[in-house]
Formats: C-alpha cells, sequence, structure tokens
C-alpha cells in the first residue's frame, strides 16, 4: 500500500544538538510539505518542496532545514537555533499544482526536549 | 495571505444527532479549494471532505456534508447521525489556485457523548 512513513514516532533532543526527522512517501508525489503543530493550534508551514533539488521556506522556516535530493524523501534537521522545538512534526505529500488533490499525511514525529 | 478561522475551540453532540462546525476564511482569489480533515487521537490526519470553490453544489461524504457560502467565505461542515468514532479534532484547510500550500485553521475538538 502506498503511503507517508516518518520516523521516528518519539525524537529527544539535548540542547545544542541538531535532530533529524524523516519522511518517505511510495505515492510518487513530486509535492512534500513539513508542518509543526502546537497544542491549540492548526498545522503551520515550516517548508514546502516541489520539485527535487528545490524547496521554499513556509511561515516558521526559522531553526530548520531540508534537503530535496530524491523524490521519495524530505528529511527535516532541527537545528540548536530552534528554542522551542517541542511539537508535534507532520510531513505531507501530494500530486504537484493541482489544487483539489488533497495532502496526503504521515503518522506524525513528536519531539521533546530533554 | 490566506487565513482560515474556525471560531469554536471545542464543541458536543449527543450520540445520533447533527452537529455543524464552523470556518470562515480569508482571500482574494476566486478560484480555491477547501477540506476538512480529522485528526483523531491517534493524530493522524485524514481527510473528510473537499469542496472546489467553482462548483455551486455543496460536497456530501456519507454522514458528512458542507454548507459552502462563496460570497460569505464561509465553508461549515455538518455531522448527521454522530457516532463515537467522529470524537477528533476537525480542522478546515484552505488551498489556493496553484497548490502550492495549504493554510489550516486552529481546529474545533469535538467530543461525541454517548
Amino acid at each position: 500500500d502506498g503511503g507517508i512513513t516518518q520516523s521516528p514516532k518519539y525524537l529527544f533532543r539535548k540542547e545544542g544538538q541538531n535532530v533529524t526527522l524523516s519522511c518517505e512517501q511510495n505515492l510518487n508525489h513530486d509535492a512534500m510539505y513539513w508542518y509543526r503543530q502546537d497544542p491549540g493550534q492548526g498545522l503551520r508551514l515550516i517548508y514546502y518542496s516541489q520539485i527535487v533539488n528545490d524547496f521554499q521556506k513556509g511561515d516558521i522556516a526559522e531553526g530548520y532545514s531540508v534537503s530535496r535530493e530524491k523524490k521519495e524523501s524530505f528529511p527535516l534537521t532541527v537545528t540548536s537555533a530552534q528554542k522551542n522545538p517541542t511539537a508535534f512534526y507532520l510531513c505531507a505529500s501530494s500530486i504537484r499544482r493541482v489544487g483539489n488533490q488533497p495532502q496526503h499525511f504521515g503518522d506524525g514525529t513528536r519531539l521533546s526536549i530533554l | 495571505a490566506q487565513t482560515v478561522t474556525q471560531s469554536q475551540p471545542e464543541m458536543s453532540v449527543q450520540e445520533a444527532e447533527t452537529v455543524t462546525l464552523s470556518c470562515t476564511y480569508d482571500t482574494s482569489e476566486s478560484d480555491y479549494y477547501l477540506f476538512w480533515y480529522k485528526q483523531p487521537p491517534s493524530r493522524q490526519m485524514i481527510l473528510v471532505i473537499r469542496q472546489e470553490a467553482y462548483k455551486q453544489q455543496n460536497a456530501t461524504e456519507n454522514r458528512f456534508s458542507v454548507n459552502f457560502q462563496k460570497a460569505a467565505k464561509s465553508f461549515s461542515l455538518k455531522i448527521s447521525d454522530s457516532q463515537l468514532g467522529d470524537a477528533a479534532m476537525y480542522f478546515c484547510a484552505y488551498r489556493p489556485p496553484s497548490g502550492n500550500d495549504m493554510r489550516f485553521g486552529a481546529g474545533t475538538r469535538l467530543t461525541v457523548k454517548p
């Protein structure tokens, strides 16, 4: 079955440490997205990518970085510059530039600070 | 920038009854796409229903239907014959015609009482 796999499910970060969240999809989607979800808030866009080797900042990109070297993969690195990284992170994918197609989501990664 | 507002942080409904969740949005576009997603306690994002702005007919999916009022920029979700499994966070989302990204509301937490 096609889908989006996020790993790990739970992740802990020490002060000053960079951590990377994995997102892999086998839906053959061109577009991929990273969202952050905080309690009582909706999803906020961190980064998105429409094609391989290209990505754009979303609303809250500071302290995060991404890469898109393969169509199937869109890893998110939470850097030490992100001072409040504790949140639930969701990865999504969709068909590129077709607005009526929904985004498909992974099961998320919960990141906490040690 | 487009914004999506869900004015009801929490709603409750008796099992088998009907409930309506509100959503308004702000856009200068004439063509766009609207979605309702459900997020149960498992945190997985599940598409409930979608609506294309150029379609006058309201979308329906089994017990779920929308009331799309384009002039008022309103997109409410009606859940009929509510079931215990409908208990979840519900997010309204807007997608521009370019399909580049998606804007989410803050969510409405729905409780279903047996």
